[in-house]
């Protein structure tokens, strides 16, 4: 898996737009780019993935540049139940389902 | 929503036993993965399992584990002599391996081992 690069945390206030940030710039091209979160110690959740283009879900939006070498998780409401360690992650290739888990990015939402 | 579960929540044991961590994955999932977290450290890859026998391992997981797929609900990480280090928070997941990327891993919440 290629390398990412994630800041250490980011504060948020509730009820605004969460940008997360993700550098990969090593990042091959038959690598998708995940993006997990992990509440507390519960098990990592997966959020969204993507290839080349941007992709919208009910739980956030992906963003990658058009080089590939960086994209941003954008949560557009954020929740206080959305603080968590959240976890940018390029993975493809032949390793199914192997996922290099990086420190990730403690986002604490505030009131 | 189906969901992966994991048995027991918490394990505790003595120094050179065998434990024997359960999951049952998502039913209609193909292939089955183990990790571990180690308190305060990142979650690091342990196996992965597709069509009854190992796909891929990592190096952490040497001859003291085994997984196990003994009928067809159950996932199982057995460890044998367990050592104070492997007291870590222990989670299996599932996909079904279909559609582009394939990366989108469930995971259960998790068995924390502890040993003492």
């Amino acid at each position: 898996d290629a390398k990412t690069t994630q800041p250490t945390s980011m504060d948020c206030a509730e009820g605004r737009a969460a940008n997360l940030p993700c550098n990969h710039s090593t990042i091959s091209g038959n690598e998708y780019v995940y993006w997990y979160r992990q509440i507390h110690s519960q098990g990592p959740q997966y959020i969204i993935h993507g290839l080349k283009n941007n992709e919208t879900n009910e739980m956030a939006s992906l963003i990658i540049t058009e080089d590939r070498k960086s994209s941003t998780l954008i949560l557009p409401h954020a929740t206080l139940r959305d603080t968590a360690v959240y976890y940018c992650i390029a993975s493809g290739g032949t390793s199914y389902g192997k996922l290099t888990f990086g420190q990730g990015t403690i986002l604490t939402v505030h009131p | 929503e189906p969901e992966v579960t994991q048995t027991p929540s918490h394990q505790v044991t003595q120094m050179g036993q065998e434990v024997i961590l359960r999951c049952v994955p998502i039913s209609n999932h193909l292939y089955f993965y183990w990790y571990r977290q180690i308190l305060g450290q990142k979650v690091e890859f342990l196996v992965s399992f597709y069509n009854n026998e190992i796909s891929e391992k990592s190096e952490i997981f040497d001859d003291q584990f085994s997984v196990e797929r003994p009928d067809g609900s159950n996932f199982t990480l057995k460890i044998r002599s367990t050592k104070l280090e492997d007291s870590a928070m222990y989670f299996c997941a599932s996909t079904s391996g279909e559609g582009a990327g394939t990366g989108e891993l469930f995971f259960g919440e998790g068995s924390r081992l502890t040993v003492l």
